[in-house]
């Protein structure tokens, strides 16, 4: 079964710790994304990576790093620079970043973070 | 600022009336268009696309997108409850970065 998964499905968070939200996908794709979603709001993009080795921030990347080591894992931390992190964290990925049909964006199931 | 405006709602229709979802968008250079439909505490599930200017259909969904006038709709024939969501458009000018509206959030009565 081809997909992405994410874990932790809940996560506390305490306040000056780091935590990392893991996502993982098996569909082959080159590109992937981290969002994070708050409610009555859209989809704001923290990081994205479009290949192995190499990531870009998005609008929101202050406070959280990600490294893509292996194409199938693209993690994320939340540092304890992040004042507001309670939030829905979403992983996507797609084929490759460009070119249209390559870039139909895929979500995992996604990680919701408290702040203890 | 490139923007995607969604009506936030709720939209309420009546169980097997057409449920009708609209997105505007501010970038004349858009290419990619996307509905995504968001159970409440899930995540988005890809809908449909559409590229070409005109009607896309699949089963009892339907995407229309009219480059000139800067917006794309969902239409959904038959409503079912089950169609209850929160449907999100998305906009990508060909690259990596989709640009999301708020969604919409749709009711259908039983």
């Amino acid at each position: 079964d081809g997909g992405i998964t994410q874990s932790p499905k809940y996560l506390f968070r305490k306040e000056g710790q780091n935590v990392t939200l893991s996502c993982e996908q098996n569909l082959n794709h080159d590109a992937m994304y981290w969002y994070r979603q708050d409610p009555g709001q859209g989809l704001r993009l923290i990081y994205y990576s479009q290949i192995v080795n190499d990531f870009q921030k998005g609008d929101i990347a202050e406070g959280y790093s990600v490294s893509r080591e292996k194409k199938e894992s693209f993690p994320l931390t939340v540092t304890s620079a992040q004042k507001n992190p309670t939030a829905f964290y979403l992983c996507a990925s797609s084929r490759s970043g460009t070119g249209k049909g390559q870039e139909t964006q895929y979500f995992g199931p996604g990680t919701r973070l408290l702040v203890l | 600022q490139k923007e995607v405006e969604q009506n936030s709602g709720p939209l309420s229709v009546p169980e097997g009336a057409i449920a009708s979802l609209n997105c505007t968008y501010s970038d004349r250079g858009s290419q990619s268009f996307f509905w995504y439909r968001q159970y409440s505490g899930k995540s988005p599930e890809l809908i449909m696309f559409i590229y070409s200017n005109g009607d896309k259909e699949d089963g009892r969904f339907t995407a229309q997108l009219n480059k000139a006038s800067q917006y794309v709709s969902l239409l959904i024939r038959d409503s079912q409850p089950s169609d209850s969501a929160t449907y999100l458009c998305a906009v990508t000018s060909g690259t990596y970065k989709y640009i999301f509206g708020t969604g919409t959030r749709l009711k259908v009565l039983a």
